[in-house]
């Protein structure tokens, strides 16, 4: 069984702060990939970036980078100087490869407010 | 629009009717997915098909639940006699598979609302 646990709710913060949303993930299986999406108010998930198993080099785009730490089963999201647009739900996933399945499994995501 | 697309996005019925849903996934996509979504939780996995073969159901699918994807493309998802507890967002994702891994490529979801 996987599971993915976003112990935050909900983070708000002021524009231009840096906020770091954290992803907790249990899985049995050896080889599994990590996932993060961005859900606006619109409504439609948006990918944001996938990590294997094997690549724990920390990755960085633009304002976004993610930190993965195989030691801790950690899959952070750090946003650098935040902006209102960022506001949205994020869901950090897991897909295992055990039992010739794939199945995604997602947290129950980390509503961030970004004010003005 | 080359992405995933859905139909109806909204829809209210009455308990006890039958609803069903419509998913096109991105063309070149082998894989879809259907996902349900309600307030305040991430996306719950329904089922998959790899091209026409629906691979797994998850427990969640009641046998009032029925999901097909005739030839490999587009894809239904029908809920017979309506609960009010069926009320979600009802996602569908698609992907190319690798074999290995395939991010999941989402639609702007189908909500449904039973009274």
């Amino acid at each position: 069984a996987q599971k993915v646990t976003q112990a935050q709710t909900e983070i708000s913060v002021v524009e231009k702060e840096d906020v770091t949303l954290d992803c907790v993930y249990e899985t049995r299986d050896t080889t599994y990939y990590l996932f993060w999406y961005k859900q606006p108010p619109s409504g439609e998930l948006v990918f944001l970036i996938r990590r294997n198993s094997f690549d724990e080099q920390n990755e960085i785009s633009g304002r976004y980078s993610w930190n993965f730490q195989k030691s801790t089963s950690s899959f952070n999201f750090t946003i650098t100087a935040s902006q209102v647009v960022d506001s949205a739900v994020y869901f950090c996933a897991l897909g295992g490869l055990s039992g010739g399945s794939y199945i995604p499994t997602f947290g129950r995501g980390t509503s961030l407010i970004v004010h003005p | 629009d080359t992405g995933v697309s859905q139909n109806p996005r909204h829809k209210i019925t009455k308990r006890g009717q039958n609803v069903t849903f419509r998913c096109d996934p991105i063309s070149e996509h082998n894989r879809l997915y259907w996902y349900r979504q309600t307030l305040g939780q991430g996306p719950e996995f329904l089922t998959y098909f790899q091209n026409e073969a629906q691979l797994e159901k998850s427990r969640l699918l009641s046998d009032r639940f029925s999901a097909e994807r005739p030839k490999g493309s587009f894809s239904t998802l029908e809920i017979q006699r309506t609960e009010q507890g069926d009320s979600a967002m009802y996602l569908c994702a698609s992907s190319f598979w690798t074999g290995n891994t395939g991010e999941l490529f989402f639609g702007e979801g189908s909500r449904l609302t039973v009274l």
